[in-house]
């Protein structure tokens, strides 16, 4: 398996545009998380999703922020507007649901807002 | 709040010697416990978990031990080699499948 696969690795915008992060989860994984890193707060966890239905959006920052997955294969993370201080790396996971609880996370995408 | 605290940023530790990572958690829901470790432009990657009901993991050079009435786990290494150098994550999760990350420790082996 080609693991999580995230896209653009690198994304360069300016304040005020839509940003749209993709993720791939790996086939056969229930559940998928995105979360972002930075120095300041570290990783946390925006949302999750198990079986493509939000369980817990209670990490989203604000309105400004939401996320879909419209299938097992694909969700997004949408900004809109982008602001500066969105600035990061935001990484997807995506997990079994077979009690492990292990996470399989992608590269990330990181995020600068000029 | 952070429920899940690495105090320690860095550890400098000599290749072949021993590393311990340490690693606090104040909530007492948490009842499986993971250890992941991040090298620069790449995502974590996982490395090895602990069940609440255990005291002690082991796989290869790496060993989790957990004391749930000090809500403290540690992570050793040994012997610590170049290829250890990263940056490591303690990680926690009460019912659930969400997980709730420490800041991580920045671990450099010297040769």
């Amino acid at each position: 398996d080609a693991g999580v696969i995230q896209s653009p690795r690198h994304e360069v915008t300016e304040m005020g545009q839509e940003v749209t992060l993709r993720c791939k989860p790996i086939s056969g994984h229930d559940y998928l998380f995105w979360y972002r890193q930075t120095m300041m707060r570290g990783l946390e966890l925006l949302i999750y999703f198990n079986n493509n239905v939000p369980i817990d959006d209670s990490g989203m920052p604000e309105d400004r922020f939401s996320a879909k997955m419209p299938n097992a294969s694909f969700s997004t993370l949408k900004i809109q507007p982008s602001e500066p201080r969105d600035s990061a790396v935001y990484f997807c996971a995506s997990s079994p649901s077979d009690g492990s609880k292990e996470q399989y996370f992608g590269p990330g995408t990181r995020l600068t807002v000029t | 709040d952070q429920q899940v605290k690495q105090n320690s940023p860095s550890l400098s530790v000599q290749e072949g010697r021993i590393s311990i990572l340490n690693c606090d958690y104040t909530n007492s829901m948490f009842d499986y416990f993971l250890w992941y470790k991040k090298y620069p432009a790449e995502g974590p990657t996982f490395l090895i978990s602990i069940s609440s009901i255990k005291d002690k993991n082991e796989d290869g050079r790496f060993t989790v031990f957990l004391n749930k009435s000090a809500k403290h786990l540690s992570l050793h290494i040994v012997p610590s080699q170049p290829g250890d150098s990263a940056v490591y994550f303690c990680a926690a999760s009460a019912s659930d499948y969400k997980l709730s990350f420490g800041a991580g420790t920045t671990v450099t082996v010297r040769a």
